[in-house]
């Protein structure tokens, strides 16, 4: 089976833009969860959508939202950006995000200038 | 906030010698997982253990878990140069749904 998949890899952005970054999961997985890395703060939890719906959300502000579309994949969009969001933004994808394995996908890099 | 502690933060030894790392968590479990992180790319997962479990094993891993201590190990025997990364252990509880925990990770040296 192929991994899970992120897209862009790496992403270039000047303060107040908008950015989106979009997440395959690996087939048959209905849970994507997305995650913020930064050496200040390490690995956060941003939110996870399951069938198409967002069942858990961390503790980022209103500008990070995210959807699920039918087929599973996953987008994220982080809207007004702040030189603070640059960060490493991973995804992962599991059965049954409560109980099982959440397997990550390569990450995207995003730099905010 | 994190709720993992992972200690030690950092770990260097020579290859062929064994690395324990242990993480400790403040609330109770569903499960408890161990990745790898090689140099800011994706996190590779490594075991899952879950709260009814003592001790589980992976080729040259070992992890074990003590409920009543909040605490798990991670063991890494005959330790290889490839085996240089950051770990960390990360949490999921009950009614948190897809939501992990993470610890701030060790970062592990191995020497040839």
């Amino acid at each position: 089976k192929a991994g899970v998949t992120q897209t862009p890899r790496y992403l270039i952005k000047t303060r107040g833009q908008q950015v989106t970054l979009s997440c395959s999961p690996i087939s048959g997985h209905r849970s994507v969860s997305w995650y913020q890395q930064t050496p200040g703060q390490g690995l956060q939890f941003l939110f996870e959508y399951f069938s198409e719906t967002q069942r858990n959300k961390g503790n980022f502000p209103g500008r990070f939202s995210g959807r699920q579309f039918s087929n599973s994949r996953s987008e994220m969009n982080v809207s007004t950006l702040e030189l603070g969001d640059s960060a490493l933004y991973l995804c992962a994808s599991s059965l049954n995000a409560v109980t099982d394995t959440q397997y990550f996908g390569p990450g995207t890099r995003l730099t905010v200038l | 906030s994190q709720q993992g502690e992972e200690d030690p933060q950092a770990l260097s030894i020579q290859e062929g010698e064994n690395a324990t790392m242990n993480c400790s968590y403040k609330t109770s479990i569903n499960n408890l997982q161990w990745y790898r992180q090689n140099s800011g790319r994706g996190l590779v997962h490594l075991i899952l253990i879950r709260s009814n479990e003592r001790e589980k094993h992976s080729g040259r891993l070992r992890v074990t878990l003590d409920t009543s201590k909040k605490s798990s190990s991670l063991l890494i025997t005959a330790s290889r140069a490839a085996d240089t990364a950051s770990y960390f252990c990360a949490t999921a509880h009950s009614g948190n749904t897809g939501k992990l925990i993470f610890g701030q990770g060790t970062t592990l040296q191995v020497k040839p």
